[in-house]
């Protein structure tokens, strides 16, 4: 494993479709994260798990996001019901203890 | 609340001229400062970092000094190249150690450079 693997790549779907995204860390990296990057914009927070335990979640997290990281490894960010809005790049981020994070090449969402 | 201004770009340049980016915070506390560096289709990578006053991180032959008096981190580069077109993100994070690391980004500046 050479780094923060993200899936699918891109993705396109429609208005008020679900969408599941998909990040695998660098193996042992306890801590992950995800941002979210709108076009012209820089990444913002979103959420921040420690092991498998949720700890922080930014106000731009609606509830119709939700993310997961079952067992500590891998973690899922889910969108329901998705918005033109919803329409960015989402970042995946992990590190291990007080190291800095390594970033994944994102999944860059297109809702029509 | 933590925030990062940066020079808006675009900045187009020519191979071998100088480069400056501005970039000023707010924060509560004594932040990490970093540069990260993002190439078409890739992912973010750091390209440099100081973590105190008056300290210089360097790279690739960028430099950026954390000047706490002006809360600014400017990047330069004496000479840039074609290869150096990217999107530069200036970025800070708490510095308690034991904290989330939650990153705090500016908006970015797109660095164009033509042969």
């Amino acid at each position: 494993d050479t780094g923060v693997s993200q899936n699918p790549r891109h993705k396109i779907t429609k208005r008020g479709q679900n969408v599941t995204f998909r990040c695998d860390p660098i193996s042992e990296h306890n801590r992950l994260y995800w941002y979210r990057q709108t076009l012209g914009q820089g990444p913002e927070f979103l959420t921040y798990f420690q092991n498998e335990a949720q700890l922080e979640k930014s106000r731009l997290l609606s509830d119709r996001f939700s993310a997961e990281r079952p067992k500590g490894s891998f973690s899922t960010l889910e969108i329901q019901r998705t918005e033109q809005g919803d329409s960015a790049m989402y970042l995946c981020a992990s590190r291990q203890g007080q190291a800095l994070p390594f970033f994944g090449q994102g999944t860059r969402l297109t809702v029509v | 609340g933590n925030s990062v201004t940066q020079m808006e770009g675009p900045v187009t340049l020519s191979e071998e001229a100088f480069l400056t980016i501005n970039c000023t915070y707010t924060a509560t506390g004594y932040p990490s400062l970093f540069w990260y560096v993002q190439y078409p289709g890739e992912g973010l990578q750091l390209l440099l970092k100081a973590t105190k006053a008056d300290d210089k991180g360097s790279n690739k032959g960028f430099e950026a000094t954390y000047r706490k008096e002006t809360t600014s981190f400017h990047l330069e580069k004496g000479s840039v190249q074609v290869s150096d077109s990217a999107v530069y993100f200036c970025a800070l994070s708490d510095r308690d150690g034991g904290s989330n690391y939650k990153l705090t980004f500016g908006k970015g500046t797109l660095l164009t450079v033509n042969p």
